[in-house]
């Protein structure tokens, strides 16, 4: 079974500076992957995905990650944060037809110091 | 925006009283789920459907039913709610088939006391 992993429960930057988020999966085939945005009392919004192809791929809002097939990572990137990007994000793995086996991470909630 | 909606959007309701929530798309996609939020466990998968009347149990299903009569409407029914089952209730929606990524209605924030 699938499995995600979001090692850092609150991570708290400043304003302008950069911004890795850090996601680690386990799963036996090739999985597809998701990072999800939630602000405060929103649903969730997808900043990226990842299926096949490239492995940097670009999101929304400036957003990038990279996936590690070697280190089963997925991490998402960012090279100068805004306040506005202050939420909570989650990864995602989902590996088959359904999607019935779509599997969040716990979440990692971002912090914006002016 | 992927056309859902969530109703209730908020709900205060006793132990032991049955409680639905409802989950309506516009798009008429096929694949439709429920998922529920509570932190440090970011979202569980409750029960999904692929269809009219197909459904399945998802991760975490033990309390809930769901039905699906309508392409359109995704019922999540309590049969008799406990305190456990306070949480933040999301609806998604899938695009179709070759497309994996999920779209989220706006939640339902349910309380249980």
């Amino acid at each position: 079974a699938q499995s995600v992993t979001q090692p850092d429960i609150h991570i708290t930057v400043s304003e302008g500076a950069s911004l890795e988020l850090r996601c680690n999966y386990s799963y036996g085939a090739t999985p597809y992957l998701f990072w999800y945005v939630q602000s405060p009392g929103q649903g969730l919004q997808l900043l990226l995905k990842y299926f096949s192809g490239d492995t940097l791929v670009q999101g929304i809002k400036g957003f990038e990650a990279e996936f590690k097939r070697s280190q089963s990572s997925f991490n998402l990137r960012k090279p100068s944060v805004h306040w506005s990007d202050a939420a909570e994000y989650f990864c995602a793995v989902g590996a088959d037809n359904y999607g019935q086996n779509f599997v969040f991470g716990p979440g990692t909630r971002l912090s914006v110091l002016p | 925006d992927a056309g859902i909606t969530q109703s209730p959007r908020h709900k205060v309701t006793e132990t032991g009283t049955p409680v639905t929530l409802r989950c309506h798309q516009t798009e008429n996609h096929r694949y439709m789920y429920w998922y529920r939020q509570d932190p440090g466990h970011g979202l569980r998968l409750i029960h999904y459907s692929y269809g009219v009347k197909d459904t399945d149990k998802g991760e975490v299903s033990d309390g809930y039913s769901v039905s699906r009569s309508k392409t359109e409407d995704f019922l999540l029914t309590l049969e008799s709610a406990t305190s456990s089952q306070t949480s933040v209730y999301f609806c998604a929606i899938r695009r179709g088939q070759g497309t994996y990524e999920q779209y989220f209605g706006p939640g339902t924030r349910l309380t249980v006391t």
